[in-house]
C-alpha cells in the first residue's frame, strides 16, 4: 500500500487478556517506531527498529510489552496482560533514514504515521 | 532523562501569526522536527532544523537555536483548517523524542 497500515483500528478488551497490533510500514522503508498516544497527550516512544539492528527497546513501559518486526517488514506489538491503563492509541511510523550530503532533513528521515490501533481495556 | 516542554494550549485569530515554542533537554541531540496532528488523525511531518537558524516551508517557518536548547514554529496567514496539535520532536540517538503537543485554536 501507499502508506502505512495499522490493524485492528479499535480494539476493546478485558483486562487481563492480552491483545496483539499489527503494522505494515511503507514498502523500502527501513526503520519503524512504535508510539503511545493518551487522550490529549503527546507521543510517548516504545520502541524502534532500524533494519537488521537490534532494537531499542529504552521505552517499552514494563516486561508486559514486546514488539517484533519480522523479515524487515512488518511488525507486531503485543500487550500481555492488559491493564486499564494500557488504554491508548498505539501509533506506528515507519521511514527511510536520511542519506542524502548535505543533510537537509533528519538522520530519522521523515516519519510516516499509521492512524493507529485504539486500545480499550476495560 | 530526556524532556521537551511547549505550550499546552494557543489560541489565535484568522489570517494572524502564531509562534509555538519548543524548549528541549535531550542527550545525542541532531535536530528539531514539527509534526501536525488533526483530530482523530495521524501526526504529519512539517518540518526540520539541523541547524541554527530560520527554515521556511510556505506558511510554516522553524527556528533552531541550539545554545538556548530552544526551537518555535511559526505559523503565517493563519487559516481555520490550521487548527490542529502540534508536537515538536527532537532527535536523539536515531530516535525522535515528541513534547506533549501544542494545541491551536484558529478563531474566525
Amino acid at each position: 500500500g501507499a502508506g502505512v497500515s495499522q490493524s485492528p483500528s479499535n480494539k476493546v478488551t478485558e483486562k487481563g487478556k492480552d491483545v496483539e497490533l499489527r503494522c505494515d510500514p511503507i514498502s523500502g522503508h527501513t526503520a519503524l517506531y512504535w508510539y503511545r498516544q493518551s487522550l490529549g497527550q503527546g507521543l510517548e516512544f516504545l520502541i524502534y527498529f532500524q533494519g537488521n539492528s537490534a532494537p531499542d527497546k529504552s521505552g517499552l513501559p514494563s516486561d508486559r510489552f514486546s514488539a517484533e518486526r519480522t523479515g524487515g517488514s512488518v511488525s507486531t506489538l503485543t500487550i500481555q496482560r492488559t491493564q486499564q491503563e494500557d488504554s491508548a492509541v498505539y501509533l506506528c511510523a515507519s521511514s527511510q533514514m536520511w542519506t542524502g550530503s548535505p543533510r537537509i532533513g533528519p538522520n530519522t528521515g521523515e516519519l510516516f504515521f499509521g492512524e493507529g490501533s485504539r486500545l480499550t481495556v476495560l | 532523562g530526556q524532556s521537551l516542554e511547549q505550550p499546552s494550549e494557543v489560541t489565535a485569530v484568522e489570517g494572524a501569526i502564531v509562534q509555538i515554542n519548543c524548549t528541549y533537554q535531550t542527550s545525542g541531540f541532531y535536530g528539531l522536527s514539527w509534526y501536525q496532528q488533526h483530530d482523530g488523525g495521524a501526526p504529519t511531518f512539517l518540518s526540520y532544523n539541523a541547524l541554527d537558524g530560520l527554515e521556511e516551508t510556505g506558511r510554516f517557518s522553524s527556528f533552531l537555536s541550539r545554545s538556548d536548547s530552544y526551537g518555535y514554529l511559526l505559523l503565517q496567514e493563519l487559516q481555520m483548517k490550521d487548527s490542529a496539535s502540534y508536537f515538536c520532536a527532537a532527535e536523539s540517538s536515531y530516535k525522535l523524542i515528541f513534547g506533549s503537543g501544542t494545541r491551536l485554536l484558529v478563531r474566525p
